[in-house]
This record gives C-alpha cells, sequence and structure tokens, in this order.
C-alpha cells in the first residue's frame, strides 16, 4: 500500500495567488482529514470528510479556504487568495472508521507565501 | 474547551535508558487516546491507540497507558535506542471524534 499520497510535497507561492493542496487516501479508507501544523499553533484539524460528504469544518480559518472531496480517491484544499500567515505544513490523513479510528497520514505539504 | 498538554517539551536521554512521556486531557468524555511519531520534515506516524475502554496497549518497546480519571496517559518507552529520536505527539478524541494535539515532546537519544 502507497499510503497516503499528497502533492506538492513543497509549494512557494506569492501573496495573493490561489494555492491547491492535493490528497489520494489510502484505498479502502471512507474518512479523510486536512490538518495545519505550525509552531504556534501545532496541529489544528481543518476539516473532514466521511464517504466524500464534509461533516465538520468549523476549524477552517476563513471564506479563503476551501475544501472538496468529488469522489473517494481525492481531495483538495484550496486557498484563494494566500496569504504569509497561511505558511505552515499541511497534513491529510484517511481512517477506515469515521470517528476517532486510527489516522494514517501523509507526508504533508510545506507552504511558503511570502 | 478540551486542552492536551504534554510533558516535557523536550527531552535528551542516553542510549538505553527506560522513560516516560506525559499527556493530559482537560475533558473525561475520552473516546480513545492515540500516540503518534513525527520525524524532522515528516508526517506523522500512528504508535499506539488505546480505546476508553482499555488501560494500556503494548507494541514493542512502547507502552501506552491511560487513566480516564485522572485526564492522564503516558507513554513508557523500554531500552531507548538513537532510532527513538523523534517528536512525540498525543491525541485525544471525544465524542466529537475530532482529534485534539498536544503540542509534542521532542525526544533526543543520545549514543
Amino acid at each position: 500500500d502507497a499510503g497516503v499520497i499528497q502533492s506538492p510535497r513543497h509549494e512557494v507561492t506569492e501573496m495573493g495567488q490561489e494555492v491547491t493542496l492535493r490528497c489520494k487516501p489510502i484505498s479502502g479508507h471512507n474518512s479523510l482529514f486536512w490538518y495545519r501544523q505550525t509552531m504556534m499553533r501545532g496541529l489544528e484539524l481543518l476539516i473532514y470528510f466521511n464517504n466524500n460528504v464534509p461533516i465538520d469544518d468549523s476549524g477552517m480559518p476563513e471564506d479563503r479556504f476551501s475544501a472538496k472531496m468529488p469522489n473517494a480517491s481525492f481531495s483538495t484544499l484550496k486557498i484563494q487568495p494566500s496569504e504569509p500567515r497561511d505558511s505552515a505544513v499541511y497534513f491529510c490523513a484517511s481512517s477506515l472508521a469515521r470517528l476517532a479510528g486510527e489516522q494514517y497520514f501523509g507526508p504533508g505539504t510545506r507552504l511558503t507565501v511570502t | 474547551k478540551q486542552e492536551v498538554t504534554q510533558i516535557p517539551a523536550a527531552l535528551s536521554v542516553p542510549e538505553g535508558e527506560n522513560l516516560v512521556l506525559n499527556c493530559s486531557f482537560t475533558d473525561s468524555a475520552i473516546y480513545n487516546l492515540q500516540w503518534f511519531r513525527q520525524d524532522p520534515g515528516k508526517g506523522l506516524t500512528s504508535l499506539l491507540l488505546i480505546q476508553s475502554s482499555q488501560r494500556e496497549q503494548t507494541s514493542g518497546r512502547l507502552n501506552a497507558s491511560l487513566d480516564k480519571s485522572s485526564g492522564r496517559s503516558t507513554l513508557y518507552i523500554a531500552a531507548s535506542q538513537p532510532g527513538d529520536s523523534a517528536t512525540y505527539l498525543c491525541a485525544f478524541s471525544g465524542n466529537t471524534g475530532k482529534l485534539i494535539f498536544g503540542q509534542g515532546t521532542t525526544l533526543q537519544v543520545k549514543p
């Protein structure tokens, strides 16, 4: 199994640009989670999906952030327009269970907004 | 608001030592607690998951315990090795299903 796949691994962009992060969960997993990690705030849950449906997006910081899961094998997290304070590592994770099952994390995307 | 606290923030030990990492949480309505390992620049690797009905879980040299009444979990690492050097994160899950992470303990095991 390839595990959770994220792309790109690194992204450097200028303030105001649109950023799209991509995630492929482990095959057969029906829950998908997007997290953000910063030194100041640690790991925070942004949004999670179950069976491709967004269940809780209360962690999404602003309307500039949006996430989609068009099918069971693909999800995107979009930031538009990006700001320097969005610089962080964004992780995607997947799980077999909807609530609090063991989560498997991808390698992350390191985003730098200048 | 649920808070997860990990103590100490950093720890340096000589190889071979047994050590304990601590995690405390404020909400007693726990669903499960997970311990993760994070290597620099990498994602998280799940180490152990303890359901609320369990008191401990073991995997190799690792043992995690859960005490719901005191709101604590510990991760015990036996006979530490330089390869154990990493950041260890605990994550609490309540009835919402969300994982709330602690800030982590950064461990360095010196050869």
